[in-house]
């Protein structure tokens, strides 16, 4: 594809469900990663995936948020048991390789009521 | 742990102006440091990569300077146009443990050029 593809584009979710959010990065990039941007702050780090390497989760909130990257493509943030100050846009971001150029997904607005 | 600040958080200018935007980080041990432009409701736009080792980048109307010594960079842009307008971020990369790379970003600085 053209570039880093996000689905949905916004989902709107009770308090207490899980949610599930797709990131397809650019066709062979290694990297990828995950970023929150809440109303009024910066982008704060989730989870960052380098090629077949353990991901770094030193960024993940709580232990309700989790995400995979399989086959070294498509990636699938979740979140269990969504509150309402999960509610973010939530970027991903995909690198040819590490220490290299960002290209952003268009994101995933989530509001949990 | 790394900081990345970006003042002032809304700057206004006449179009024509030339523009200055900063960013400050408080760690020098870094990789590169990139900035990136957000229009409203959209992803980020990788603009302009600096590598540690370079003092300067250039593309087309924008140019960047990196001193990584006293931890600033500078995104310069002349004759600004009312196009020009978006928040413009900051983002300094480093090595976060295990040869994982890690970007912090400032909150941005959000920029209006008025016809």
């Amino acid at each position: 594809g053209a570039g880093v593809s996000q689905s949905p584009s916004n989902k709107v979710t009770e308090k207490g469900k899980d949610v599930e959010l797709r990131c397809d990065p650019i066709s062979g990039h290694t990297a990828l990663y995950w970023y929150r941007q809440s109303l009024g702050q910066g982008l704060e780090f989730l989870i960052y995936f380098q090629g077949n390497s353990a991901p770094d989760k030193s960024g993940l909130p709580s232990d309700r948020f989790s995400a995979e990257r399989t086959g070294g493509s498509v990636s699938t943030l979740t979140i269990q048991r969504t509150q309402q100050e999960d509610s973010a846009v939530y970027l991903c971001a995909s690198s040819l390789n590490n220490n290299e150029k960002l290209f952003f997904g268009s994101g995933t607005q989530l509001s949990v009521l | 742990k790394q900081e990345v600040t970006q003042i002032p958080a809304a700057l206004s200018v006449p179009e024509g102006e030339n523009l200055v935007l900063n960013c400050s980080f408080t760690d020098s041990a870094i990789y590169n440091l990139q900035w990136f432009r957000q229009d409203p409701g959209k992803g980020l736009t990788s603009l302009l990569l600096i590598q540690s080792s370079q003092r300067e980048q250039t593309s087309g109307r924008l140019n960047a300077s990196l001193d990584k010594s006293s931890g600033r960079s500078t995104l310069y842009s002349a004759a600004s146009q009312p196009g020009d307008s978006a928040t413009y971020l900051c983002a300094v990369g480093a090595d976060s443990g295990g040869s994982n790379y890690k970007l912090t970003f400032g909150k941005g600085t959000l920029l209006t050029v008025n016809p």
